[in-house]
């Protein structure tokens, strides 16, 4: 049974620093890994997708990388500020439609 | 192109009552899953449906159920309500878990 874990559960950081939030997984047969961000008491919203046989995945300032064999994902923030403020989550995804498996996430403060 | 659309927004709910939440995927998914989304947890899986049937459910009882019509789109179903049925439930769409998950932004149910 796949069980997420997310480190740190909560930061807060000023505005323009660079900072990394980690997703650890236990089962590393996986197909993708999903990062989501949740504003509060709002649905979520799709960040990057990696696929398995890829190493990272780039949007704009988010880099997010993925160790399969280790079981752990990061996702990079660079140059934060105020509007990156939200909940981050983290979801491997096995082959196929199976359900997506999320942890509780990290809760990011970014302070002007 | 329309996203992943849940109706209502909001709804307040007495004990013992029940309640129907709508969902219209995302155009061109056909796979639709439902999560509960407790404060302060991540969503967790309810169930899944795929060509109008559940083809996946999580540790939830049976007073959850749910539809899903020829359109793709699905409702989720709850009996007899308790307490601590409160929470965000999220409507989540896909077509392969290859492209990923696209969520709602999901109902707010409050019982009391």
């Amino acid at each position: 049974k796949q069980e997420v874990t997310q480190i740190p559960a909560a930061l807060s950081v000023p505005e323009g620093e660079n900072l990394v939030l980690n997703c650890s997984f236990t089962d590393s047969a996986i197909y993708n890994l999903q990062w989501f961000r949740q504003d509060p008491g709002k649905g979520l919203t799709s960040l990057l997708l990696i696929q398995s046989s890829q190493r990272e995945q780039t949007s704009g300032r988010l880099n997010a990388s993925l160790d399969k064999s280790s079981g752990r994902s990061t996702l990079y923030i660079a140059a934060s500020q105020p509007g990156d403020s939200a909940t981050y989550l983290c979801a491997p995804g096995d082959s196929g439609n199976t359900p997506l498996v999320f942890g509780k996430g990290t809760r990011l403060s970014v302070i002007a | 192109d329309a996203g992943v659309t849940q109706s209502p927004t909001h709804l307040i709910k007495t004990r013992g009552q029940q309640v129907t939440l709508r969902c219209s995927p995302k155009s061109g998914h056909d796979t639709v899953s439902w999560y509960q989304q407790a404060l302060g947890q991540g969503p967790q899986f309810i169930f899944q449906y795929y060509e109008e049937e559940e083809r996946q459910r999580g540790n939830f009882p049976d007073r959850f159920s749910g539809h899903q019509f020829p359109n793709y789109s699905s409702e989720l179903n709850v009996n007899a309500l308790l307490l601590g049925d409160s929470a965000l439930y999220l409507c989540a769409s896909s077509l392969v878990q290859l492209y990923g998950y696209t969520f709602g932004s999901g109902t707010r149910l409050t019982v009391v």
